[in-house]
């Protein structure tokens, strides 16, 4: 089947507006995961779903960074007013509920002008 | 606390030269390490993982990687390097215990191939 996808592939905004960042998971997928990854880094936990239960929001860096997952399907990575330190690529992810492999989507890449 | 270090951010090497990527952690309990590669343009690939029993593990593309507790390493291998290699690997330790799924990931390391 399809892998993990995420659009849009890019996006550039400017500072101070909001953007909607999508994933579909992978049919099945009872978990997803949003990272962030910024040039020259390594992966950043953002939040984490697993079918009903309460998210792990752990991750998200501040309170302008919100995410939402309608059952076990579509989620939206929002950033709100955003910040040029905000430019990064955003990764999505998914897998079976107790699997140990996440499956990545090509990403987000955000640049804030 | 938890952490992964990748010392080397960037190395090259011949094509069918052998390969090692360093990868050491810090992590208060019994780790759950993997290895990535992100090649350019597409997304990130698991290329092999250690939970538990043989310390040597082996996964896709040739690669495998041994898992040395008493130095808290676990470097991926391989034997002889084909240009397609060429991209960004990243190591990845984590619980993947109860809800607590977050993986810790190292800055990676950028593999270039001479021919």
């Amino acid at each position: 089947g399809a892998g993990v996808s995420q659009s849009p592939s890019n996006k550039v905004t400017e500072k101070g507006k909001d953007v909607e960042l999508r994933c579909d998971p992978i049919s099945g997928h009872t978990a997803l995961y949003w990272y962030r990854q910024r040039l020259g880094q390594g992966l950043e936990f953002l939040i984490y779903f697993q079918g009903n239960s309460a998210p792990d929001k752990s991750g998200l860096p501040s309170d302008r960074f919100s995410a939402e997952r309608t059952g076990e399907s579509v989620s939206t990575l929002t950033i709100q007013r955003t910040q040029q330190e905000d430019s990064a690529v955003y990764l999505c992810a998914s897998s079976f509920a107790g699997e140990e492999t996440q499956y990545f989507g090509p990403g987000t890449r955000l640049l804030v002008l | 606390a938890q952490s992964v270090t990748q010392p080397d951010i960037h190395i090259t090497v011949s094509e069918g030269a052998s390969l090692e990527l360093r990868c050491n952690y810090s992590y208060g309990a019994t780790p759950y390490l993997f290895w990535y590669v992100q090649s350019p343009g597409q997304g990130l690939q698991l290329l092999l993982k250690y939970f538990s029993g043989d310390t040597l593990v082996q996964g896709i593309k040739g690669f495998e990687a041994e898992f040395k507790r008493s130095q808290s390493s676990f470097n991926l291998r391989k034997p002889s390097v084909h240009w397609s290699d060429a991209a960004e690997y990243f190591c990845a330790v984590g619980p993947y215990a109860g809800n607590n799924r977050k993986l810790i990931w190292g800055l990676g390391t950028s593999l270039a191939v001479n021919p």
